[in-house]
């Protein structure tokens, strides 16, 4: 069974502040994708990350892929308010073709 | 690009009822997953279909089933639906799985 586990669950910040959640698995998979979600909408592809140790930057959010393909990270510089919502890391297995998200991370920027 | 649509966004049922869902694929993608989502928890996986066959499913049960159709569009359906089957029901589709997938703004279903 393929678990991914994401932290923190809950984050409540101020303006300004930085951030970073974190995406965790005992098993290597191919590639992994991360998603915002705001309320009544469907998950909206943010990056995905294929290669070991890679970086992707995307205006102030940065992701980064592990060496060994179990973990990524997703951190956010001088979040703003608009970034609240629910951020989701999702592992793709070739094995079965299955993305398998974690629990989500509900990001909350206050002005 | 139209994207991925989804019909009915609400739907109220009666426990014990079934329920026929609906999904538009995105143009040119041939693989469509279905997802529930509970209230501020992740999506959790029910099945996937590639080019009108099933090639993967998660933990549930067999009264969760699905379609694909020839133009990639997809059904799913519940039967003897449970108090707990309400919840956010996502479908998505995708041309290269590992690249990512592209989602509808879902159903939301409620069992009373």
């Amino acid at each position: 069974t393929q678990l991914l586990e994401q932290s923190p669950q809950f984050l409540s910040i101020q303006e300004g502040e930085n951030l970073t959640v974190y995406c965790n698995s005992s098993s290597v998979f191919s590639s992994l994708q991360w998603y915002r979600q705001e309320p009544g909408e469907g998950p909206v592809l943010l990056v995905t990350v294929v290669t070991g140790g890679e970086v992707k930057k995307l205006k102030r959010l940065t992701f980064q892929f592990g060496d060994a393909r179990k973990d990524s990270s997703l951190h956010i510089t001088a979040a703003q308010p608009g970034d609240t919502g629910l951020y989701l890391c999702a592992a793709f297995y070739n094995q079965g073709g299955k993305l398998i998200f974690g629990q989500g991370t509900e990001l909350s920027v206050k002005p | 690009e139209t994207g991925v649509t989804q019909s009915p966004t609400h739907l109220i049922k009666t426990r014990g009822q079934q329920v026929t869902l609906r999904c538009s694929s995105q143009s040119g993608h041939n693989t469509v997953s279905w997802y529930q989502q509970a209230l501020g928890q992740g999506p959790q996986f029910i099945f996937q279909y590639y080019r009108e066959e099933e090639n993967g499913r998660g933990n549930f049960p067999p009264r969760f089933s699905g379609l694909q159709f020839p133009n990639y569009s997809s059904e799913l359906n519940v039967n003897a639906l449970e108090l707990d089957d309400s919840a956010l029901y996502l479908c998505a589709s995708s041309l290269d799985q590992s690249r990512g997938y592209t989602f509808g703004s879902g159903t939301r279903l409620t069992v009373v």
